[in-house]
């Protein structure tokens, strides 16, 4: 109950191209949901997150869509460029708890 | 504002041997979680520190224990290392007044031999 299932395990997209990448949960405890990009050698950089109440968050090219009756969200990457290659992680937690569950991760590639 | 930052980069130890992960967390900064990120795998939730006290810990053996002192920086000590045990630990930081973000160090890459 308390994983996060995430899918594709790798992406590859044309430069100009939509990136998606799709999440999945069961614990209906969970109410906060980032989004995480990692490059080679780093930490984890927060992208952009969701709360249950709104089903679409945008943020410049980055948007998530949240289906709270699947439990499922998503990440939108729009006019996806080389430079967005990187790892991806969703994530989800208990609001105050700042204990986050990552989803297994997306390598996105994004041609040039 | 200084970010989330870790020592060493990299370490490399040897299996059986102890060590020692230090953690500063981002300025404002009450509360630190550590996270073990096995190659090709999301972080796992170790444990977390509040105001110098234990506040949650994940599936993880007693063998891993931690530290956080007054200025909110944090230890993560491992005995008896195990080959399983290499990996990129990450530190993360959040301010329990803020929302729920957490800001992630560059992370320790740690090799047991």
């Amino acid at each position: 109950q308390q994983q996060v299932k995430q899918s594709p395990q790798s992406l590859i997209v044309q430069k100009g191209g939509i990136s998606i990448i799709n999440c999945a949960y069961e614990n209906t405890a969970f109410d906060y949901f980032p989004w995480y990009q990692q490059f080679p050698g780093k930490g984890p950089a927060l992208l952009i997150a969701i709360r249950p109440d709104v089903s679409e968050k945008k943020e410049g090219r980055f948007t998530i869509s949240f289906n709270k009756s699947a439990k499922q969200f998503s990440l939108h990457i729009m006019d996806s460029q080389p430079g967005d290659s990187a790892t991806y992680f969703c994530a989800a937690t208990t609001s105050g708890t700042y204990k986050y569950i990552f989803g297994t991760g997306t390598r996105l590639k994004v041609l040039a | 504002e200084t970010g989330v930052t870790q020592s060493p980069t990299h370490l490399i130890k040897t299996r059986g041997q102890q060590v020692t992960l230090r953690c500063s967390s981002q300025s404002g900064h009450n509360t630190v979680s550590w996270y073990q990120q096995a190659l090709g795998q999301g972080p796992q939730f170790i444990f977390q520190y509040y105001r110098e006290e234990e506040n949650g810990r994940g599936n993880f053996p007693p063998r891993f224990s931690g530290l956080q002192f007054p200025n909110y920086s944090s230890e993560l000590n491992v005995n008896a290392l195990e080959l399983d045990d290499s990996a990129l630990y990450l530190c993360a930081s959040s301010a329990r007044s803020g929302g729920d973000e957490q800001y992630f160090g560059p992370g320790t890459r740690l090799t047991v031999t």
